[in-house]
């Protein structure tokens, strides 16, 4: 069963704009990745943010967790052609043995 | 640093054939998973290793699915008899043991069951 549920399922910005996608949880996790999917690379490890933090950044990357609601979002500034992917969230549940559960995924698309 | 190495890349059989995967992970990497993904889903946790031992295989059809990992290092996946359902990209992954440590993906298998 998908443990996480992104928000929205696609997503479409020009260039240079800003995207933000979510992701709820149902259970207490240790910590949540995002992980980045395109054709030419596969599935890559983008972040990740443990149980006791509440926002991390990489780059022109942000994500913030709030345990209390369940939930992530990733920031991703001044986007460019080469974001355009597939963004999971991933949650490694408190007593998972370090099993990831997957979400059903944010279909980014940049316009040039 | 050798990524995860995955073959074949593409398959397409027959339902009620059988089909075999196979993924190396990266050196020294303890924990190894398999994942199937259906088109426009995420993955799914199949089976997890640690070393040789299975840790996790509570969403793998036993009826037909199969893994192992020998000498825990490399590990196969089978699946027989296919069904069309089973059509799906499959993923290797490897990390070292441990919390908070992210997976490595190698590229996939496509299957194509007709």
């Amino acid at each position: 069963s998908q443990q996480g549920e992104e928000d929205p399922q696609a997503l479409s910005i020009q260039e240079g704009e800003n995207a933000t996608m979510n992701c709820s949880y149902k259970t207490s996790i240790n910590n949540l990745q995002w992980y980045r999917q395109n054709s030419g690379r596969g599935l890559v490890h983008l972040i990740l943010i443990r149980s006791n933090e509440r926002e991390k950044h990489s780059g022109r990357l942000r994500v913030t967790l709030d345990t209390s609601k369940k939930s992530s979002s990733l920031l991703i500034t001044a986007s460019r052609a080469a974001d355009t992917a597939s963004y999971f969230c991933a949650t490694d549940a408190f007593f998972g043995n370090e099993k990831l559960t997957f979400g059903t995924g944010t279909r980014l698309t940049i316009i040039p | 640093e050798a990524g995860v190495a995955q073959s074949p890349r593409y398959k397409i059989i027959e339902k009620r054939q059988s089909v075999a995967f196979w993924c190396n992970p990266i050196s020294g990497h303890a924990t190894l998973y398999w994942y199937q993904q259906i088109l426009g889903q995420g993955p799914k946790l199949l089976i997890q290793f640690q070393n040789n031992g299975v840790v996790d295989d509570s969403q793998l059809p036993k009826d037909r699915f199969s893994a192992e990992r020998l000498k825990g290092v490399d590990s196969t996946l089978k699946i027989q008899p296919a069904k069309l359902e089973d059509s799906a990209v499959y993923l290797c992954a490897s990390s070292l043991s441990g919390q908070a440590y992210e997976q490595y993906f190698g590229p996939g298998t496509r299957l194509t069951v007709t």
